[in-house]
């Protein structure tokens, strides 16, 4: 049990293209998600908070209106990249919070963003 | 703000053998919790073992065992028994319990990439 599933693994896109990435707990409920952004042979660093239902909470330092995120249902959280630019180039992975667990966060598999 | 701190970049084992893992972390909270994650190639990360900071029993998962020193902020991890399927980075992560009760993110070390020698 605990299936993260992240969509797509891998994305391709043109300079200011959007490109959106989904994030789905597959048999459990998660009122909070996580989006965290990997750069190569680098840690992971916390991008925002997505609570189902509100406003997603974002880190220092990361634009919310170029990092959209919306979390419409207990199972679902999309992470959407606006006007991609090469620099967005990087590795997103999600995690969700499995509801009555305590601290436990189940990650999905990430998606490879390559902006062109 | 929290930070964690892992200080061996690369290590390198032979099979078998044991191998200590150094995390430290710097907070001001008294509860939380620390992890360590597994990232193996796959870039899947993967729960390797979870310390609850008001216990003060070692978490133990099989060959992985922490060493958690709450006063020096210290949180090791220990893999006995070495296996090729180790090799893989090693993330130590920090998490404050969310004042909802809910969850909240995790802060991550830089990591140790782990290398295992047949």
């Amino acid at each position: 049990g605990a299936v993260v599933s992240q969509h797509p693994s891998w994305v391709i896109c043109k300079s200011g293209t959007s490109v959106k990435i989904e994030c789905r707990s597959l048999d459990f409920q998660a009122t909070t998600m996580f989006w965290y952004r990997q750069f190569p042979k680098q840690s992971l660093m916390l991008m925002a908070t997505s609570n189902e239902g509100s406003k997603a909470t974002y880190e220092q330092g990361v634009e919310k209106d170029k990092f959209l995120i919306n979390h419409a249902s207990l199972t679902l959280s999309t992470l959407t990249v606006t006007s991609a630019h090469p620099e967005d180039s990087s590795f997103y992975i999600c995690s969700a919070h499995l509801d009555g667990r305590g601290s436990i966060q189940y990650f999905g598999a990430g998606t490879r963003l390559s902006v062109l | 703000a929290q930070t964690v701190t892992q200080s061996q970049p690369e290590m390198s084992v032979q099979e078998a053998e044991t191998v200590t893992l150094s995390c430290t972390y710097d907070t001001s909270e008294n509860n939380y919790y620390l992890f360590w994650y597994k990232q193996p190639p796959s870039r899947q990360m993967i729960l390797v073992i979870r310390q609850e900071a008001y216990k003060q029993q070692n978490a133990t998962e099989n060959r992985f065992s922490v060493n958690f020193q709450k006063a020096a902020k210290s949180f090791s991890l220990k893999i006995s028994d070495s296996q090729l399927g180790d090799t893989a980075m090693y993330f130590c992560a920090f998490m404050k319990p969310s004042t909802g009760g809910g969850a909240d993110g995790l802060t991550f070390g830089k990591g140790t990439h782990l290398i295992i020698q047949p």
